[in-house]
């Protein structure tokens, strides 16, 4: 029962590095998509994606970069890491449906010094 | 503008007691579906309840009740007989339809931090 893996935990970074979160799942699902959660700011939407081949952006998509070549995996780029984007990250996956809820990774702890 | 409002930044309850946390949410799209989640100090998101926009009836889960008041657009979670371990962040969110140009995406509210006291 794996359900959404997402890695790494925790990651410090360099301002101007570049790294990806990887996040796969194994229930098949269509849906899959990036949050930052920051204090006071709740979950935001980074980019998310309703099939392979296909992404779009969410509320706060700048300075990350998404791609879906298979269903099962979806990984978030930060192309030159700034310390703005310290945050948690967490991926998400559903069935494409309006009843379907939301399973979560563990989320990934990043600072950027 | 906000599709998902949590206007509570922070509930206090005494164990045992009820506590209501607001929701209210903003869409055109006549299919959609509205979540709760907990998140505890863990850091883990726990799904709790869900509500239809077609559901007649509103949703409950053992503790957890959903009040869904579709012309007013809320849909605020109830947690009854509260408990020391219902302390955690709380956050609504929002599943819109198909037909709509968000196509299936699911957006979160602020949260609302809720803190049992015995």
């Amino acid at each position: 029962n794996a359900g959404v893996t997402q890695t790494p935990k925790f990651q410090v970074l360099k301002t101007g590095q570049s790294m990806t979160l990887q996040c796969a799942q194994d229930m098949n699902h269509e849906y899959m998509s990036w949050y930052r959660q920051d204090p006071g700011m709740g979950l935001r939407l980074i980019h998310y994606s309703v099939g392979a081949g296909i992404t779009d952006q969410g509320e706060v998509p700048n300075g990350y970069n998404v791609s879906r070549s298979t269903t099962e995996d979806f990984p978030l780029r930060l192309l030159s890491a700034a310390p703005s984007q310290t945050s948690v990250y967490f991926c998400a996956s559903s069935q494409l449906l309006t009843g379907s809820e939301a399973f979560f990774g563990q989320g990934t702890r990043l600072t950027v010094v | 503008a906000q599709k998902i409002t949590q206007t509570q930044p922070g509930m206090f309850v005494q164990e045992k007691e009820a506590v209501t946390l607001d929701c209210t949410y903003d869409t055109s799209d006549p299919s959609y579906g509205l979540f709760w989640y907990k998140q505890p100090s863990s850091g883990e998101m726990i799904f709790l309840i869900y509500q239809g926009s077609y559901d007649q009836q509103n949703a409950t889960e053992g503790r957890y009740s959903l009040n869904f008041q579709k012309a007013r657009k809320s849909a605020n979670l109830v947690i009854s007989a509260s408990q020391l371990g219902d302390s955690a962040m709380y956050f609504c969110a929002m599943r819109e339809g198909l037909s709509g140009t968000s196509y299936g995406k699911l957006t979160f509210g602020q949260g609302t931090i809720l803190t049992v006291h015995p």
